[in-house]
């Protein structure tokens, strides 16, 4: 499989401020990468699909405007939670699609 | 619809006990992956197994073992003589298309405490 970078691997931030969470492919270029949430003692669910180049694909319910994504090369996508608030807190985990999928270390945001 | 059940909470078990974890699944496709992650209390998914819709024949990797099960829609996961360390969340998935790149559908996950 891939390996995945992510960073960083746990951030906190003031209630308003916006917070930009990276995933790198570091051996595979991926002109798709899966972005993730996974609330306290839940499952991981999908919250959107990063297109190189491109709009990245929001499952329903997800705010596109408070989560950004950016997929600028082969190699990283970004993922940044806007105004962020309490209710934001979350481990935020990215993929990509090879062998399967691999995934990063995950993200643990917390927002006070 | 496509869904992946883990109706297995949370299981306890003394160490050197085996221990199964159901994973029942829900899908129209008739190409399809199915997967087990091990989530240990840092968060990281540890990828354990792939397996795709046309292979039904069951794995053994040292401790680990897996039954698929079409005919039932079953992928279950057992560990023998399970050990403290194996102690972490499980999540069974489903990813479908030919290629397995599709989203994953994740079950609820398993919660396995091994109790020396």
């Amino acid at each position: 499989g891939a390996v995945v970078s992510q960073h960083p691997s746990w951030v906190i931030c003031k209630s308003g401020t916006s917070v930009k969470i990276e995933c790198r492919s570091l051996d595979f270029q991926a002109t798709t990468m899966f972005w993730y949430r996974q609330f306290p003692k839940q499952s991981l669910m999908l919250m959107a699909t990063s297109n190189e180049g491109s709009k990245a694909t929001y499952e329903q319910g997800v705010e596109k405007d408070k989560f950004l994504i950016n997929h600028a090369s082969l190699t990283l996508s970004t993922l940044t939670v806007t105004s962020a608030h309490p209710e934001d807190s979350s481990f935020y985990i990215c993929s990509v699609p090879r062998g399967g999928y691999t995934f990063g270390s995950g993200t643990r945001l917390t927002v006070v | 619809a496509q869904k992946v059940t883990q109706a297995q909470t949370e299981i306890s078990v003394v160490e050197k006990e085996d221990v199964t974890l159901d994973c029942v699944y829900e899908t129209r496709d008739t190409t399809y992956y199915l997967f087990w992650y091990k989530q240990p209390p840092s968060g990281e998914l540890v990828f354990l197994i792939r397996r795709n819709s046309f292979d039904e024949q069951n794995e053994i990797s040292g401790r680990y073992s897996w039954n698929f099960q079409k005919s039932t829609s079953s992928f279950n996961f057992t560990i023998t003589a399970s050990q403290v360390v194996d102690s972490a969340v499980y999540f069974c998935a489903l990813s479908e298309g030919i290629s397995g790149t599709y989203k994953y559908i994740f079950g609820t996950g398993t919660r396995l405490k091994v109790l020396a």
